[in-house]
């Protein structure tokens, strides 16, 4: 079982281009969340779907796009970036309840210049 | 709006010395709390979890957290840290009745040799 993959792990963009990041999950979970991470800043939400067909606003979901393309995947999409989105972005699962702790994908680190 | 509170940002600690780590909520009923630890450029990996019972609840690598309602606490303890411990810590909460949790700014761990 690979858990939860992102892909991919680094990517450079210039501001205003475009891009997808992508995350799996093989553990049969409900809930997927797309989290930034910026330093001092722990993490914040972007997005989260709490079962396949519906998505959700978290924190901070400016500039973001997401979908829920199945159970397994969730995509977040920025369609024009900017130098504010150079961070390190979280997928995370859970079953569905918040009395279950939450899985890690490994991240993607992104620079927009 | 529910909160946590991480009031150290740096904490360093020779190696074979104890530790303890702050978490502080706020929620007005029994939360479901949540540390997790993070390595340089890892996702982030559980230590432990407390949702009822016991208020002393002990998880991996040989951590143990105590839950304090009186305080609003959730402290993370370990009695003789190793040098592999270094890491940020972050202390999380389930929201009840939303698919949502709320982590803390981060402790980053220093262990001296």
């Amino acid at each position: 079982n690979a858990g939860v993959t992102q892909t991919p792990k680094f990517q450079v963009l210039k501001t205003g281009q475009s891009m997808t990041l992508q995350c799996a999950q093989d553990m049969n979970h409900n809930s997927m969340y797309w989290y930034r991470q910026d330093p001092g800043m722990g993490l914040r939400l972007i997005y989260y779907s709490a079962s396949e067909g519906t998505t959700d606003k978290g924190e901070v979901p400016n500039g973001y796009n997401v979908s829920r393309l199945n159970k397994r995947e969730f995509s977040l999409r920025l369609e024009s970036a900017a130098p504010s989105q150079t961070s390190v972005y979280f997928c995370a699962t859970t079953s569905g309840r918040v009395s279950n702790e939450q899985y890690f994908g490994p991240g993607t680190r992104l620079t927009v210049t | 709006a529910q909160s946590v509170t991480q009031p150290d940002i740096h904490i360093t600690v020779s190696e074979g010395a104890s530790l303890e780590l702050r978490c502080n909520y706020s929620y007005g009923a029994t939360p479901y709390l949540f540390w997790y630890v993070q390595s340089p450029g890892q996702g982030l990996q559980l230590l432990l979890k407390y949702f009822s019972g016991d208020t002393l609840v002990q998880g991996i690598k040989g951590f143990e957290a105590e839950f304090k309602r009186s305080q609003s606490s959730f402290n993370l303890r370990k009695p003789s840290v190793h040098w592999s411990d270094a890491a940020e810590y972050f202390c999380a909460v389930g929201e009840t009745g939303t698919y949502k949790y709320i982590f803390g700014t981060g402790t980053r761990l220093k262990v001296l040799a």
